[in-house]
Order: C-alpha cells, then structure tokens, then sequence
C-alpha cells in the first residue's frame, strides 16, 4: 500500500512570496491533517478534514494560510503571503475510516524557508 | 486541553543499553490515548507504540514498550538493546478529543545511539 504522498519536498522563497504544498492520503482515508513544524519543536496542527469538510481549523492563520480538500482526496495547502516565521516542515498526515483516535500515517513532509 | 511535556532535549545510550525517555503529559479527560512517534533525520514521523488510558497492561512492541504511570500521568518510552539505527527525534503527543482526534506533540527528545 503506498503511503502519504507530499510535494515538493523542498521549498525556498522569498518573503511575501506565495507557495503551495500538495499531499495525497492513503488511499481510502478520511481523516486528513496538516502539522507545522518549527525547527526544535514538536508539530503542530493547522487543520483536519473529515473528507471534505474542515473539522478543526481554529490554529490556522487564516489570514495567509488557506487550504482546501475539494473532492475529499488530495489537499492543498496555501502560504500568502508568506514571512519569515513560516520557515518549517509541513507534515500531511491521514487515518482511516472509522478510526478517530487511531494511529496517524504522516509523509516526508515538505521543508519550507522563507528568505 | 491537553499538554504533553519531555523534559529531556537530549540523550545519550550506547549501543545494546536500555533507555527511557520521559513524557507527562496533562488532561482532563476521562479517555485518552497516548503515542510515540520517531523522526529520524529524513523528515518522516514513525509510529512506534499506543497506550490507551483505559488498556490494564503497559503496551509492548518488540524493542519498545510503554512505562504507563495513570496517576503519576507520564507515558516513559523504554527502548530496550539499542541499535545505531534508534539514532533520532523522539515524540510523545496526546489525543486531542476538543478537535477530532487530532495529536498534541510535545517537544521532542534527540536520541544518539553511541557504539
């Protein structure tokens, strides 16, 4: 079974910049969540899905960060503009149905630095 | 809401010792899960072990096994005959019942496996 996909890997841009990271759950997850990680620190949640529909954003800056799971597979997470601070990994992670509070399948995540 | 604390930064064992790496962690709920994740180098977040609040025994899985202390609320991963290859991040995250089941990191516990 192939696991939770993420692109790009890397990313390097300048403040105020725009970037966008993309992940694929496994296949046939409905739980899908965006951790940040800042450098020395444990990740943090930004927002969950539940297929479609937003569970739990109320840690995402919404005034640069937006994302968006269309058709209850892959997602899109958005930095506009972005700043310094946003320097970090970006970890996708999903869970299967019927399994809230069960294990969580993250990817490689996708490093970010903001110049 | 829950918190998760590792007071440890950083840790020392020599190949095919034991170690513990210590976690509390803080709820006010009466269930609740516990995980251990590892992060090597790589980026990617590993499952290593689960303890539920209710399980009566502390949670084992082959070189990994769960100190759980209910009263005391601490979660201590023991890594019995370290390998080179335990050389990581290790982090120790709390269920988050107040959104979907999402997972509260703590801080993280840099293990170097010495031979």
């Amino acid at each position: 079974e192939a696991g939770v996909a993420q692109s790009p890997r890397y990313k390097i841009i300048e403040k105020r910049q725009s970037v966008a990271f993309w992940c694929n759950p496994i296949s046939g997850h409905a739980t899908l969540y965006w951790y940040q990680q800042i450098l020395g620190q444990g990740p943090k949640l930004l927002i969950q899905f539940q297929n479609n529909g937003v569970v739990d954003d109320s840690q995402l800056p919404k005034d640069r960060f937006s994302a968006e799971r269309l058709k209850g597979v892959d997602s899109t997470l958005k930095i506009q503009p972005a700043k310094l601070e946003d320097s970090a990994v970006y970890l996708c992670a999903s869970t299967p149905p019927g399994l809230a509070g069960g294990e969580q399948f993250f990817g490689p995540g996708t490093r970010l630095t903001v110049l | 809401a829950q918190k998760i604390t590792q007071t440890q930064p950083g840790m020392f064992v020599q190949e095919k010792e034991a170690v513990t790496l210590d976690c509390t962690y803080d709820t006010s709920d009466p269930s609740y899960g516990l995980f251990w994740y590892k992060q090597p180098s790589s980026g990617e977040m590993i499952f290593l072990i689960y303890q539920g609040s209710y399980d009566q025994q502390n949670a084992t899985e082959g070189r990994y096994s769960l100190n759980f202390q209910k009263a005391r609320k601490s979660a201590n991963l023991v890594i019995s005959a370290s390998q080179l290859g335990d050389s990581a991040m290790y982090f120790c995250a709390i269920l988050n019942s107040n959104s979907g089941y999402a997972l509260n990191f703590g801080k993280g516990t840099s293990l170097l496996v010495t031979p």
